[in-house]
């Protein structure tokens, strides 16, 4: 286990269509987070898991969005009837919470493109 | 919730020299500051981190401080080399990172 695997790299969908991205953390790390970041800003919290519960939830996820975490392993972003302004740069990020940096961790991000 | 602002916006410096970029943050329970590099297309890679108990960490050429009292946190990269240039963003937490807008550095050689 190197590192947090994001999985597809990039996606390119048509507007209305439904999406889903994975994500595969660093084993050891209970914490799991997504994040959004379009060109030019910083990223964007969207949600976190520790273990498999759902712990907190941005404004910015709208009712389109859902994530999951099955078994507190791997997670699922899924976003259903796509929209332009959806497209962005999805970032997952894993952490331990007793790690005494928390070991912070980014995947390399699923680029999704709406047309 | 949690709000981090960055300045500059973007950064010019010469080769050699020092560059500075000063972010501040708005909650006291903050207690995790990290500082990422950005290069086009990839990951945010974890350059230096402070957390709350600590008012300055050097790693080479790079230092962080930490003022808590004034809740701003600061990154120094000094003998800049033209592949320092990339995007920085300082982020603040407490278990998620709140991150700054960001601030472009260019590195002149």
């Amino acid at each position: 286990d190197t590192g947090v695997s994001q999985d597809p790299r990039h996606k390119i969908t048509k507007r209305g269509q439904n999406v889903t991205f994975r994500c595969d953390p660093i084993s050891e790390h209970n914490r799991l987070y997504w994040y959004r970041q379009t060109l030019g800003q910083g990223p964007e919290f969207l949600t976190y898991f520790q273990n498999e519960a759902q712990l907190e939830k941005s404004r910015l996820l709208s009712d389109r969005f859902s994530a999951e975490r099955p078994k507190g392993s791997f997670s699922t972003l899924e976003i259903q009837r796509t929209e332009q302004g959806d497209s962005a740069m999805y970032l997952c990020a894993s952490s331990h919470d007793r790690a005494s940096n928390y070991g912070y961790t980014f995947g390399s991000g699923t680029r999704l493109t709406v047309v | 919730g949690e709000n981090v602002e960055q300045h500059p916006s973007t950064l010019s410096v010469q080769e050699g020299d020092s560059a500075v970029i000063k972010c501040t943050y708005s909650d006291s329970a903050s207690n995790y500051f990290p500082w990422y590099k950005q290069e086009l297309g990839k990951r945010p890679q974890l350059i230096i981190d402070i957390r709350s108990n600590v008012g300055e960490k050097k790693d080479q050429r790079i230092a962080v401080t930490l003022n808590k009292t004034a809740k701003h946190f600061s990154l120094h990269i000094t003998e800049t080399q033209p592949e320092d240039s990339a995007v920085y963003f300082c982020a603040a937490s407490i278990h998620k990172l709140s991150f700054g807008a960001g601030t472009t550095v260019t590195v002149r050689a």
